[in-house]
């Protein structure tokens, strides 16, 4: 299954919202009900952390302003105001069709 | 949840590298493990997933009959042995946790860099 994310470069002003979708080319949709689709984010020089699962569950730690959505093959990741630790690459990743797991080719934020 | 990769360096094309991970903060041997790999400046590619118990494992087919994933769940550890290494294997490694076998992956090591070059 392919990951496709849009836009890969993302600059955004301070306190300005942001958008970063993800499509994959078979839905993600399992046959248990639930769709498994994550986001990552991974700051300069560090490992990647997980933000949201299950398209719209945020992890423990992770600030309301990241939300997740969307169902089927679309998907997106909003932030509702960007700050400067939020600067990095975000990355969706499914986990339904495996192997392999795969990655989405990753969205690059930076503030304008 | 702490993730510690080591054994990472330089080889040379050809040559053989084990990698470990260390792992602490929850029941080990609960969980599925991965080994994702993140070439310099580039994205992120899965390479190996191995179940609770080592009963089984899976590969990327880019590593697949040259990199081996074990596990040793008396010592909270992960390995990755890889041999005949090219220059294309030049990557940081991590070591993963698998949450629940649905979500695949959550927490993720430090990294270990491994440089393949003559």
């Amino acid at each position: 299954v392919v990951m496709t994310q849009s836009p890969l470069s993302l600059p955004v002003t301070l306190g300005q919202p942001a958008s970063i979708s993800c499509r994959s080319s078979q839905s993600l949709l399992y046959s248990d009900g639930n769709t498994y689709l994550s986001w990552f984010q991974q700051r300069p020089g560090q490992s990647p952390r997980r933000l949201i699962y299950q398209v719209s569950n945020r992890d423990s730690g992770v600030p309301d302003r990241f939300s997740g959505s969307g169902s089927g093959t679309d998907f997106t990741l909003k932030i509702s105001r960007v700050e400067a630790e939020d600067v990095g690459v975000y990355y969706c990743m499914q986990g339904v069709y495996w192997p392999p797991v795969t990655f989405g080719q990753g969205t690059r934020l930076e503030i304008k | 949840v702490q993730l510690v990769e080591s054994g990472g360096g330089l080889v040379k094309p050809g040559g053989s590298l084990r990698l470990s991970c260390t792992a602490s903060g929850f029941t080990f041997s609960d969980h599925y493990m991965h080994w994702i790999r993140q070439a310099p400046g580039g994205g992120l590619e899965w390479i190996a997933r191995i179940t609770d118990t080592g009963s089984a494992t899976y590969y990327a087919d880019s590593v697949r009959g040259r990199f081996t994933i074990s596990r040793d769940n008396t010592k909270n550890s992960l390995y990755l042995q890889m041999n005949t290494l090219r220059a294309e294997d030049t990557a940081v490694y991590y070591c993963a946790r698998d949450p629940d076998t649905s979500n695949k992956v959550d927490y993720w090591g430090l990294g270990a860099l491994v440089t393949v070059s003559s």
